[in-house]
This record gives structure tokens, C-alpha cells and sequence, in this order.
């Protein structure tokens, strides 16, 4: 059974500051790998998606990396902004498109 | 990008009443679509895959009497939460995947249910 962890459950960092968020998963058996953006009750926003052939994604100020043999992925999110304050989710896609998301990072960037 | 339009965003009701809740492809058929729990401070928890013109799939636990799924077309998909209880109070985020796009997920901006 695929399990996602996500380090750290909260964080907060003063703005401009660079910060790694990290994704970890039991079964690295994947079809993809999501990285998503949720603001206090709304949906979610897809960030960046990664294939199971791929190692990494930029858009901006964001990287995600996949390496799927340790079962991990990061997101790292260059020079934080106030408006980057959002709880982060990272999703596994499995076999039969099934999605296995993490419990989230919740992060505050301080102005 | 591709958008899901989800209504309502807020709903209050009665216990024992029933609620629709409705998720729309807006710029793309799916015919695959999912629906999500989440609690708060918790993630997203899959209830179901609604596929369209066949019934959907339940994950386990998931009561499929309770949490009525239709996939009538190939960009609408309704979750109804028959006989509410206060303890089906819950944001429901629905996503339908876009083909061609690597499997893509897109969401959409999710119902807060609270049942009185």
C-alpha cells in the first residue's frame, strides 16, 4: 500500500528566505508525482508535475525533483514571498490513475 | 490551463436532509473523475472515481448508498450526501484528469458542508 510522508508538517521562514519541502513514498512504483498549492478553504492549484521518467520540474521560482529509487521528492521554493503562505501538498499517482496525497506542509513566510 | 468549476463553494443544512454537489470540466471532457474528503488540517482522503456512463468506484469504507455518484456526461459529475449527518461535515474537492497532459490532475475549488 503506497504511503506519501511529508516533512515538515509546519513552517515558517522570514521572507527571502530559500526553503526545501520534502515528499517521501513507500512504493516507488509511481506514474507520476504532483506537487499542489492550497490556500485555507479553497481547492487545490497544481504546481508542478513530474513523470516517472523525469527527475526534475522548474516553473519560476519553484524545482521539484523526483528520484524514485529512494522514494523522495522536494520542492524547492526560491527566495519566499509573503504570498507564498499556503499549505503544500504532494500527490503520488499510482497504477489505475489513483492519487495518494501527503498530509501537506503548512507554511508561513514572514514579511 | 484547463478548469473545474465545483458548486456550491458553501453549503449549511439540516441533518438528514440531502445535498448535490456538482463538478464541472469546463474546457475538457473527462471521463475520469474523482472525489476527495478532507478534514481539516488533514489531506485529501479518495472517495470515489466517477466514470462516465458506468457506475463509479468506491474506495473501502466509503458508504456508496450514502455518497450518491452520477457521471452523467463527459464534463459533469455530482456527488449527492443523502440523509446528512453532523458528521458528514467535510470540504469535498472534486478533480477530473485531462488526457494528453501527462494524466494531469485539475481541481476544483471544493464545498464546505456543514450539517446542523
Amino acid at each position: 500500500k503506497q504511503e506519501v510522508t511529508q516533512i515538515p508538517a509546519a513552517l515558517s521562514v522570514p521572507e527571502g528566505e530559500n526553503l526545501v519541502l520534502n515528499c517521501s513514498f513507500t512504493d516507488s512504483a509511481i506514474y507520476n508525482l504532483q506537487w499542489f498549492r492550497q490556500d485555507p478553504g479553497k481547492g487545490l492549484t497544481s504546481l508542478l508535475l513530474i513523470q516517472s521518467s523525469q527527475r526534475e520540474q522548474t516553473s519560476g521560482r519553484l524545482n521539484a525533483s523526483l528520484d524514485k529509487s529512494s522514494g523522495r521528492s522536494t520542492l524547492y521554493i526560491a527566495a519566499s514571498q509573503p504570498g507564498d503562505s499556503a499549505t503544500y501538498l504532494c500527490a503520488v499517482g499510482t497504477g489505475g490513475f489513483k492519487t495518494i496525497f501527503g498530509a501537506g506542509t503548512r507554511l508561513f513566510v514572514k514579511a | 490551463g484547463a478548469v473545474v468549476s465545483q458548486h456550491p463553494s458553501r453549503v449549511i443544512c439540516k441533518s438528514g436532509t440531502s445535498v448535490k454537489i456538482e463538478c464541472r470540466s469546463l474546457d475538457f471532457q473527462a471521463t475520469t473523475m474523482f472525489w476527495y474528503r478532507q478534514f481539516p488540517k488533514q489531506s485529501l482522503m479518495l472517495m470515489a472515481t466517477s466514470n462516465e456512463g458506468s457506475k463509479a468506484t468506491y474506495e473501502q469504507g466509503v458508504e456508496k448508498d450514502k455518497f450518491l455518484i452520477n457521471h452523467a456526461s463527459l464534463t459533469l459529475s455530482t456527488l449527492t450526501v443523502t440523509s446528512a449527518h453532523p458528521e458528514d461535515s467535510s470540504f469535498y474537492i472534486c478533480s477530473a484528469q485531462k488526457q494528453g497532459v501527462g494524466e494531469k490532475l485539475f481541481f476544483g475549488s471544493g464545498t464546505q458542508l456543514s450539517v446542523l
